[in-house]
């Protein structure tokens, strides 16, 4: 089976660009994830879905930053204007059921460096 | 609020040693699950285990066991006698029941192991 799919798997990109992610989650899990990996701050739950709905929010850093899921099988992580300070492995992740604590499996990454 | 501490940055050992790696958590549920994620210099996040915190059964797989004690709130991994292919940075991660679904992440230990 597929797993999280994720896209672009390496991104370069000048400061003041609109950077897009973009994920694919394991098909039928319905919970979506993204977290930010950096050296100073490691793994960082910026956003969560459920159903295609966002339910936490709270660790998107700055209004920069926006995510949305307008199907089951696709998200995006959108900033802009990125900053050289967004530099970041960029994960999502997905699980399924509707009892937490599933385990959540996770994409390669996108690895994104604004210069 | 949940927290999980990973109070070991580096590890470094020598092929075929035993190590522990030390996870300690703080929740206010009395319903948790416990994770442990590998991630190799590959850098993607494999899952490894998860435990729920009515399980305190050790549990072991091959040269992995992990060690639940709830009287100390630790979630102690340990690799029995340890080869190159181990090395990588482990995380620790807690997700509570009425967080729904919602994991978070210790800082991780980077564990290099040399022939």
């Amino acid at each position: 089976d597929a797993g999280v799919i994720q896209s672009p798997r390496h991104e370069v990109t000048e400061m003041g660009q609109e950077v897009t992610l973009r994920c694919k989650p394991i098909s039928g899990h319905d919970y979506l994830f993204w977290y930010r990996q950096t050296m100073m701050r490691g793994l960082e739950l910026l956003i969560y879905f459920n159903n295609n709905v966002p339910i936490d929010d709270s660790g998107m850093p700055e209004d920069r930053f926006s995510a949305k899921m307008p199907n089951a099988s696709f998200s995006t992580l959108k900033i802009q204007p990125s900053e050289p300070r967004d530099s970041a492995v960029y994960f999502c992740a997905s699980s399924s059921g509707t009892s937490s604590g599933n385990t959540i499996y996770f994409g390669e990454g996108s690895w994104l460096t604004v210069v | 609020a949940q927290k999980v501490t990973q109070a070991q940055t580096e590890i470094s050992v020598v092929e075929k040693e035993d190590v522990t790696l030390d996870c300690v958590y703080e929740t206010r549920d009395t319903t948790y699950y416990l994770f442990w994620y590998k991630q190799p210099p590959s850098g993607e996040l494999v899952f490894l285990i998860r435990r729920n915190s009515f399980d305190e059964q050790n549990e072991i797989s091959g040269r992995y066991s992990w060690n639940f004690q709830k009287s100390t709130s630790s979630f102690n991994f340990t690799i029995t006698a340890s080869q190159v292919v181990d090395s990588a940075v482990y995380f620790c991660a807690l997700s509570e029941y009425s967080s729904a679904s919602k994991i978070i992440f210790g800082s991780g230990t980077r564990l290099s192991i040399r022939p």
